[in-house]
């Protein structure tokens, strides 16, 4: 079945830096991919939609100036938390949309701001 | 609105058989996906309804009723290693998921 990979699987930042998770699909291309959140014992929370060569499209409650995403090809989307607080982590996970409709799920990343 | 309803947990036992139903309200529709997820990791595909009726693949089947909205996922010969969180995830007309909260399945020797 299709990967989709996540890297890296697991961060730990101080307060105020920036960190970048990268979003792979492996043996297809995706045009679409999302990125999710999801906190402990809840369910996943859609952040944003990314779609290739264009703006994402933020989810309400979600800054976009706060959680940059580019989806620079059909296989690459990167999701950067900027000024990260120890609000910010959580698990985020990406997916990516096939051409069937599937979206298959990358691994995750754990992130913990202290 | 949109709406996703799962049981919150069920039990059952190794080997035996268990129905996890998921009902959904969308803005437009277009096909019901169900995922498992462990604990700490992200969730798996496991699949996706557009018409009626009952898929089947190995020990996991997948049914879809359009009209009454209404969807299961049916494991069969359950494993202790099928302990996790089934999501029910409805696309809506946007391409878009949304997700119930999740069924937490325990599986008891």
């Amino acid at each position: 079945g299709a990967v989709v990979s996540q890297h890296p699987s697991r961060v730990i930042c101080k307060s105020g830096t920036s960190v970048k998770i990268e979003c792979r699909s492996l043996d297809f291309q995706a045009t679409t991919m999302f990125w999710y959140r999801q906190f402990p014992k809840q369910s996943l929370m859609l952040m944003a939609t990314s779609n290739e060569g264009s703006k994402a499209t933020y989810e309400q409650g979600v800054e976009k100036d706060k959680f940059l995403i580019n989806h620079a090809s059909l296989t690459l989307s990167t999701l950067t938390v900027t000024s990260a607080h120890p609000e910010d982590s959580s698990f985020y996970i990406c997916s990516a949309r096939d051409g069937s409709g599937r979206q298959f799920f990358g691994p995750g990343t754990r992130l913990t701001v202290l | 609105g949109q709406n996703i309803d799962q049981p919150t947990e069920m039990t059952a036992t190794e080997g035996a058989i268990v129905q996890i139903n998921c009902t959904y309200q969308t803005s437009g529709f277009n096909g019901l996906f169900w995922y498992q997820q462990h604990a700490g990791e992200a969730p798996t595909f496991l699949s996706y309804n557009v018409l009626d009726g009952l898929e089947e693949k190995g020990r996991f089947s997948s049914f879809l009723s359009r009209s009454k909205g209404y969807s299961y996922l049916l494991l069969k010969e359950l494993q202790m290693k099928d302990s996790a969180s089934y999501l029910c995830a409805g696309e809506d007309s946007n391409y878009q998921l949304i997700w119930g909260a999740g069924t937490k399945l325990i599986i008891k020797p």
